[in-house]
């Protein structure tokens, strides 16, 4: 089946500094992939949306200039954290999706925390 | 906005026992359901779905079907394994409701624990 993978699958990092999650589908290629957030306890948030070689479209409410989106190629998006807080330390959880297909592969997530 | 709102765990149940996890949905359009499972150190993956009403998805002994009327899609299984301990989560897709495109909408995660 279809394998999304992410590096790293945990980061512990100083506030003000910055943290790329990258996300990569082994197997297939992904036109569009998502970013979630998760809270302990709390459901999967969407954060945004990245469609190869284009902008990536942000959900309301979450800030494009800290949250850093690319989806350079059809295998390969990253997330950067920009001068993470402490209030940024939560669990980052990609997902993988063919063109015109409904059906998206999780990655394992990366947890953050931001001391 | 869509919201997807299922009953929180943990549920702990024993083996071969009958299994339901309720799951109701709001949203503005004609939406898909899904139902993923997490095991324990690993992704989320596609337990199944249904996509427009009274359909009914099922895979590995688990089902759920597209209620519009009661605006559900509650998991069944009628017989757990300890195998099946995990967190469930049901989600919705709709993509006319604009904003993040058709990401999904998920409920806040069902952990099941199977004793023997």
């Amino acid at each position: 089946g279809a394998v999304v993978s992410q590096h790293p699958s945990w980061v512990i990092c100083k506030s003000g500094t910055s943290v790329k999650i990258e996300c990569r589908s082994l197997d297939f290629q992904a036109t569009t992939m998502f970013w979630y957030r998760q809270f302990p306890k709390q459901s999967l948030m969407l954060m945004a949306t990245s469609n190869e070689g284009s902008k990536a479209t942000y959900e309301q409410g979450v800030e494009k200039d800290k949250f850093l989106i690319n989806h350079a190629s059809l295998t390969l998006s990253t997330l950067t954290v920009t001068s993470a807080h402490p209030e940024d330390s939560s669990f980052y959880i990609c997902s993988a999706r063919w063109q015109g297909l409904e059906t998206q592969y999780f990655g394992p997530g990366t947890r953050l925390l931001v001391l | 906005g869509n919201s997807v709102t299922q009953m929180e765990g943990p549920v702990t149940l024993s083996e071969e026992a009958f299994l339901t996890i309720n799951c109701t949905y709001t949203a503005t359009g004609y939406p898909s359901l899904f139902w993923y499972v997490q095991y324990p150190g690993e992704g989320l993956q596609l337990l199944l779905k249904a996509t427009k009403a009274d359909d009914k998805g099922s895979n590995k002994g688990f089902e759920a079907t597209y209620r519009k009327e009661t605006t559900s899609f509650h998991l069944e299984k009628g017989s757990v394994q300890v195998s099946d301990s995990a967190v469930y989560f049901c989600a919705l897709s709709d993509p006319h409701s604009g904003g993040g495109a058709d990401g999904l909408t998920f409920g806040k995660g069902t952990h099941l624990i199977i004793q023997p």
